[in-house]
């Protein structure tokens, strides 16, 4: 079976790099999509980018200037790096599947909350 | 980017009641539409996909319909399970977009 799960710190400084690491078992991330989507408080969700098996990427373009999606086929790894992050990224951030380009996600980390704050 | 307004915000149900749940686009997204089920502390479940297609393992008693801008939702029989937050989302057109969510109680 497909498991994912994100690691990454909990507290992040204004202006600083939030990173995020999504560890997948059970499938490799040579083959699908795979994606991150973020929760605010309130309910909101927003799709950030993904990362295909070829490895080339998407981004929200609401982030572009700040998101980079990469990858470590050898530990089957995928990472987000969000640059210059405020309070308003304070979210729970998810790694999710997605069987092609146009599917919606079947398989989803448990999350993990980032909150952003000196 | 598409606009995903979900209907309503919050509906509490009984045992057994069919409850149904809105979500409009702000343009014709052909169908590109999942349903996903969000319970306290736990990730989205994929419920429906293609607007109207069962994912797998989930419950008979969930259905999605429509076509254009406008969909839905349908819980044919309200179980205690049930209760949870249910988001849509069009996957026609990047950046993929959400609807605002729609919290569900048993009565």
């Amino acid at each position: 079976e497909v498991q994912l799960q994100e690691s990454g710190p909990g507290l992040v400084k204004p202006s600083q790099s939030l990173s995020l690491t999504c560890s997948v078992t059970g499938y490799s991330i040579t083959s699908n999509y795979w994606g991150w989507i973020r929760k605010f408080p309130g309910n909101k969700m927003e799709w950030m980018g993904y990362i295909s098996y070829s490895g080339s990427t998407s981004y929200n373009p609401s982030l572009k200037s700040r998101i980079s999606i990469t990858r470590d086929t050898s530990k089957n790894q995928f990472f987000l790096q969000l640059n210059s992050v405020t309070t308003e990224d304070t979210a729970t951030y998810y790694c999710a599947r997605s069987l092609t380009v146009a599917t919606p996600f079947d398989y989803w980390g448990q999350g993990v909350m980032v909150t952003v704050s000196s | 980017d598409i606009q995903m307004t979900q209907s309503p915000a919050s509906l509490s149900a009984s045992l057994g009641e069919t409850v149904t749940i809105q979500c409009r686009a702000s343009e014709d997204i052909y169908s590109g539409l999942a349903w996903y089920q969000q319970k306290p502390g736990k990730s989205p479940q994929l419920l429906i996909y293609g607007a109207s297609s069962l994912q797998d393992g989930v419950p008979s008693r969930f259905s999605g319909s429509g076509s254009g801008t406008q969909y839905s939702l349908k819980i044919s029989s309200m179980q205690t399970e049930d209760e949870g937050v249910y988001f849509c989302q069009q996957g026609l057109k990047y950046p993929f977009t959400f609807g605002s969510g729609t919290k569900l109680e048993i009565k």
